[in-house]
């Protein structure tokens, strides 16, 4: 079974802390993708990262940065924590070439106070 | 609006009978997927159905698309109360992008 994890399951952060989500996935994918979800607007796509240290931007990337230094692990960036990135992230990962066969970790309730 | 709006946005009947739920979106896609997420969790993919398919069986799943109206049903037979979940689409343009673009979801409360 694909398995995609990710550090924490809710977080509590203050307004302008550094905030690192980890995601990893052991199926040796090469997409990886952060999503945002937000009630009312369903997800909506970070980042996407189709390769190590590849990366591409998604519909909402602004106040976000990611890092990929190893295939399994993709990283979300929060560089300044703000109240409006309180939110639910999920990750996923798929392999090349299936784009659609998208596998989701549990998610992270990222809270900013 | 988005993309991929379902309609409705909560449904809630009894075990046994049958859910569905209607997608609706803009442009040419390349196919649409189904997902279903439990409460506080990840995603699940149900169901994938390309564009030049127009209905779709996996168990007590049934999914069909009209790509003239630029809409998706699903319909979920005898349903049991561990389907209570939501329930979103995905849809990826046919212009080749990588992303895909997912709904806003529907509700469904299956009550024993």
């Amino acid at each position: 079974d694909v398995k995609v994890t990710q550090s924490s399951r809710y977080l509590v952060k203050r307004t302008g802390e550094k905030v690192f989500l980890e995601c990893v996935q052991d199926m040796d994918h090469e997409n990886m993708f952060w999503y945002r979800q937000d009630p009312g607007l369903g997800l909506r796509l970070i980042y996407f990262s189709y390769d190590v240290k590849m990366k591409e931007k998604g519909d909402i990337p602004e106040g976000y940065s990611v890092s990929r230094e190893k295939k399994e692990r993709f990283s979300l960036i929060l560089e300044s924590a703000s109240t409006n990135q309180t939110s639910m992230y999920l990750c996923a990962s798929s392999p090349w070439g299936a784009l659609f066969q998208q596998y989701f970790g549990p998610g992270t309730r990222l809270t900013v106070t | 609006s988005q993309q991929g709006e379902e309609d409705p946005q909560a449904l809630s009947i009894q075990e046994g009978e049958n859910a569905t739920m209607n997608c609706s979106y803009k442009t040419s896609i390349n196919n649409l997927q189904w997902y279903r997420q439990n409460s506080g969790r990840g995603l699940v993919h149900l169901i994938l159905i390309r564009s030049n398919e127009r209905e779709k069986h996996s168990g007590r799943l049934r999914v069909t698309l009209d790509t003239s109206k630029k809409s998706s049903s699903l319909l979920i037979t005898a349903s049991r109360a561990a389907d209570t979940a939501s329930y979103f689409c995905a849809t990826r343009e046919s212009s080749g992008t990588y992303k895909y673009i997912f709904g806003t979801g529907t509700r469904l409360k299956v009550l024993a």
